[in-house]
């Protein structure tokens, strides 16, 4: 069946530090979704991209979706502690929306 | 506007029982879907309803069902639980189908004993 893989799964950084966070399907996605949960909390959308080769910017994160709508990536720009928390790619294909493992960044002050 | 409500916030159950978790979406929304979240495995797709009608199916036994009355809110049953049926269980709603952002309730945490 459809696969979403996300690397890393975990990342730990130095606050000001950059990160970037991996999403790659097995099959050719009609959309992507980005949501970020905090630690207790639940997962909140952040953005979703449709077109291939699509960027977005939300003022220190970027998202990317891939030539072929089958990878994407998040990235985040001096990262701060309010950054903490674990993101997810979640693609979208035949009415599905398929949620990848997640990565969890820690940020060091 | 209200989020989405999911009740209880917190479950305690035995082995062999059974299990009703319910689902409220934000008003408007028409669509609600089911996920299962654990440490080893994520987010995993249960189901997701639209007009009372199952759409989309995850890779859950029969033991899992849900259902979505006319005012769209939601409730996912458990039947003969199981010790790795433990998870948070979050309920999202959303305007349309999956393809629009999903807005997540605060879940609701079993465990099985």
């Amino acid at each position: 069946g459809q696969q979403v893989m996300q690397i890393p799964q975990y990342q730990h950084v130095q606050e000001g530090e950059d990160f970037t966070t991996y999403c790659n399907s097995s099959t050719t996605l009609s959309n992507i979704q980005w949501y970020k949960q905090r630690p207790g909390g639940h997962p909140v959308f952040l953005i979703q991209l449709v077109k291939s080769g699509e960027v977005k910017k939300q003022k220190r994160l970027t998202f990317q979706f891939g030539e072929a709508k089958k990878n994407s990536s998040l990235h985040i720009t001096a990262t701060q502690t309010t950054d903490v928390g674990t993101y997810f790619c979640a693609g979208g294909n035949t009415g599905k929306l398929i949620f990848g493992q997640g990565t969890t960044l820690q940020v060091k002050p | 506007k209200a989020g989405v409500t999911q009740t209880p916030r917190y479950l305690i159950k035995t082995r062999g029982q059974q299990v009703t978790l319910s689902c409220s979406p934000i008003s408007g929304h028409r669509s609600v879907s089911w996920y299962q979240q654990t440490p080893g495995q994520g987010l995993q797709f249960l189901f997701e309803y639209f007009s009372e009608t199952q759409r989309n199916k995850g890779n859950f036994p029969g033991r899992f069902s849900g259902r979505q009355f006319s005012n769209s809110r939601s409730e996912m049953n458990v039947s003969t639980l199981e010790l790795g049926d433990s998870a948070l269980y979050l309920c999202a709603s959303s305007l349309g189908l999956s393809s629009y952002e999903q807005y997540f309730g605060p879940g609701t945490r079993l465990t099985v004993t």
